[in-house]
């Protein structure tokens, strides 16, 4: 009984640089969220997954950001030439379908661009 | 615009006492209004939730009260222990073609001291 695993725990990079993170969802778990978390902030939702429908990407703050999922399993969000104000917290939640409310939530990974 | 606002920020309780944290809401279409627990390092936790339906929700120690016509919820701990010390998030969400994005509130940092 796994929960959700994201990687890296910790991201430090610089300015400019383009980041990959990852989430693995519970298994058999097909809805999948993004959320950050900004230091001392609330969650901001970010991307949204649902099987092979198409991403609610409201929630993404610029064209710099993007995500990408396989099916019902892995999933990355990548930050392309990233800045200092993308600091934060990135969380990854699944849930058991679209119509499910509970959300289950990884450890995050901690970016900091410097 | 802050659709979800928590109060307090911080909060100190003794051993034994009640903590209280309060939630305020604006979208009246919200249908669901979690409360998560973090702690350090951590990803949140799924405490309890409730739905608009019913005025409060009690499992074991900890209970939401919710007032529809207010626009508020709060979470009530009872008996309050070292071991609660984290920080609660209130939120809330909706069904809306899919998918329940959270809406987060900013957090309250709960201590219990001996």
């Amino acid at each position: 009984g796994a929960g959700v695993s994201q990687s890296p725990s910790n991201k430090v990079t610089e300015k400019g640089k383009d980041v990959e993170l990852r989430c693995d969802p519970i298994s058999g778990h097909t809805a999948l969220y993004w959320y950050r978390q900004r230091l001392g902030q609330g969650l901001e939702f970010l991307i949204y997954f649902q099987g092979n429908s198409a991403p609610d990407k409201s929630g993404l703050p610029s064209d710099r950001f993007s995500a990408e999922r396989t099916g019902e399993s892995v999933s990355t969000l990548t930050i392309q030439r990233t800045q200092q104000e993308d600091s934060a917290v990135y969380l990854c939640a699944s849930s058991l379908s679209a119509g499910a409310y509970e959300q289950y939530f990884g450890p995050g990974t901690r970016l900091t661009v410097t | 615009q802050q659709q979800v606002k928590q109060s307090p920020q911080s909060l100190i309780v003794q051993k034994g006492g009640i903590s209280i944290i309060n939630c305020a809401y604006e979208n009246t279409a919200f249908d669901y209004f979690p409360w998560y627990q973090q702690f350090p390092g951590k990803g949140p936790a799924l405490l309890i939730a409730i739905r608009p339906d019913v005025s409060e929700k009690k499992e074991g120690r900890f209970t939401i009260s919710f007032n529809k016509s207010a626009k508020q919820f709060s979470l009530h701990i009872m008996d309050s222990q070292p071991g609660d010390s984290a920080t609660y998030f209130c939120a809330a969400s909706k069904q809306a073609g899919g998918g329940n994005k959270l809406t987060f509130g900013t957090g309250t940092q709960l201590k219990v001291e001996l």
